[in-house]
């Protein structure tokens, strides 16, 4: 089945630096890539997704791009505030499986003022 | 907020007893998935209902049941409840969901505490 991996599992940046999150995923036949944010006592929130078709998104300070050789769609949060501390994880969705999105780990991203 | 619904918010109960999660979707949303989140398992995928149908099934107890009435609200029912079973277990839906990969919103969770 799919595996998805995540890395760093914490992060710690200051104010105004760039964030950079790696997400893997095994499976060749995934054709869906979100990214989620997780705040304390709250659900996951979608904050950007690819698709397998789309080489790079963008949505203001956050971007994702997607590469099908290396199997690897990183996120990219620039200008970061502390507003933007927070649990990330990534998921993908093997096309065999439906709709089921498998997670990574998460990454706790501290943004220090 | 994403317009998905979870009730009740926290439950606490004993070792053996049942409860019911109970779910409601984005309007207009066909598809609900329920996902149990812990400290050693992460997010992981249980099941999902499409328009009232079982769609896909993933590692869930058989303990466990779900389903998705007429007028789309789900629930998750666990029974002979472990200590293990203590996370924090969300439902998300998405319009679709059958033939597609769409986008899933999550709701707020239940955290389920079993003493």
């Amino acid at each position: 089945g799919e595996n998805v991996e995540q890395h760093p599992s914490t992060l710690s940046v200051q104010e105004g630096d760039s964030a950079v999150i790696k997400c893997t995923y095994s499976d060749s036949a995934s054709n869906y890539f979100p990214w989620y944010k997780q705040e304390l006592g709250k659900g996951p929130q979608l904050i950007i997704d690819i698709r397998s078709n789309v080489g790079e998104k963008k949505d203001q300070r956050i971007a994702v791009t997607l590469n099908k050789t290396a199997k690897h769609f990183p996120l990219h949060i620039t200008e970061t505030q502390p507003e933007d501390s927070a649990v990330y994880f990534c998921a993908a969705t093997p096309r065999v499986s439906g709709s089921r999105l498998t997670f990574g780990e998460g990454t706790q991203l501290t943004v220090n003022p | 907020d994403s317009g998905v619904t979870q009730t009740p918010k926290h439950l606490i109960t004993a070792t053996g007893q049942r409860v019911t999660l109970r779910c409601s979707p984005r309007s207009g949303d066909l598809s609900v998935y329920w996902y149990q989140q812990s400290l050693d398992q992460g997010l992981q995928f249980l099941i999902q209902y499409y328009n009232g149908e079982e769609r896909a099934k993933g590692n869930i107890l058989e303990r466990f049941s779900a389903q998705q009435f007429p007028d789309l609200h789900s629930e998750l029912n666990l029974s002979s409840l472990e200590l293990g079973d203590s996370a924090l277990y969300f439902c998300a839906s998405s319009p679709l969901g059958s033939g597609y990969t769409d986008t899933q919103y999550f709701g707020p969770g239940t955290r389920l505490t079993v003493l």
